[in-house]
């Protein structure tokens, strides 16, 4: 069965760009949408952004002008780039396979990695 | 953006219980509803799709309805393994969830 684990700095400074990657094992990263969606106690769930297999991106506008999502086939490996961090970047951090439904964009998450804890501090 | 509003944001309850989470969506969303239940320390795991759909593994005590902006999660019989905290998650306009509805003992 395919799973997801994250890695990345626990700790990141403000102003600098946080880099995370996922790497999936048991399944190939091809026909999927793989996002990236972070958790805080306070703003909850908030989705990031998407990755499709074509290469083709999609954005949380309120994260678009900072957030960079890129894919590696050959290691199977979706990665997450976003710059000028500040505290309220401060999260646990997944990323999720999307699992569409059939003929549509629209996908569900399904499994999610464990997460990895992001924090923003100097 | 599309706000999802769960409620209640905890519900008490015994085991054995009905129980009812509802998930309303600030514009219609067509359906295109997902629901997930989250332990402490872990990932949420995805249990209904699309409405109505269970995922495969999870148990048939677990249902999902609603259309328009109004969904609607129910456990049939709650079980011991039940208490979590519960996500609905819209798929229609990019992607937002609900606040969580935290199921604890009674």
């Amino acid at each position: 069965q395919v799973q997801l684990q994250e890695s990345g700095p626990g700790l990141v400074k403000p102003s600098e760009t946080l880099s995370l990657t996922c790497t999936v094992s048991g399944g190939s990263i091809s026909t999927y949408y793989w996002s990236w969606i972070r958790q805080t106690p306070g703003k909850g769930l908030e989705w990031i952004g998407y990755v499709y297999y074509t290469g083709s991106t999609n954005y949380n506008p309120s994260l678009k002008s900072r957030l960079t999502l890129s894919m590696d086939t050959s290691k199977n490996q979706v990665s997450l780039k976003l710059s000028s961090v500040t505290a309220a970047d401060t999260a646990m951090y997944y990323c999720a396979r999307g699992v569409r439904f059939a003929g549509t964009p629209r996908h569900w998450f399904d499994p999610w990695g464990q997460g990895t804890r992001v924090t923003v501090s100097s | 953006d599309i706000q999802m509003t769960q409620s209640p944001s905890t519900l008490s309850a015994s085991v054995g219980d009905r129980v009812t989470i509802t998930c309303r969506a600030s514009q219609t969303i067509s359906g295109w509803l997902a629901w997930y239940q989250q332990k402490p320390g872990k990932a949420p795991k995805l249990l209904i799709y699309k409405v109505s759909n269970l995922e495969s593994g999870v148990p048939s005590r677990f249902s999902g309805s609603g259309s328009g902006t109004e969904y609607i999660l129910t456990i049939s019989s709650l079980q011991p393994d039940d208490f979590a905290t519960y996500y609905c998650q819209q798929f229609h306009t990019y992607s937002t969830f609900g606040q969580g509805t935290r199921v604890e003992i009674k």
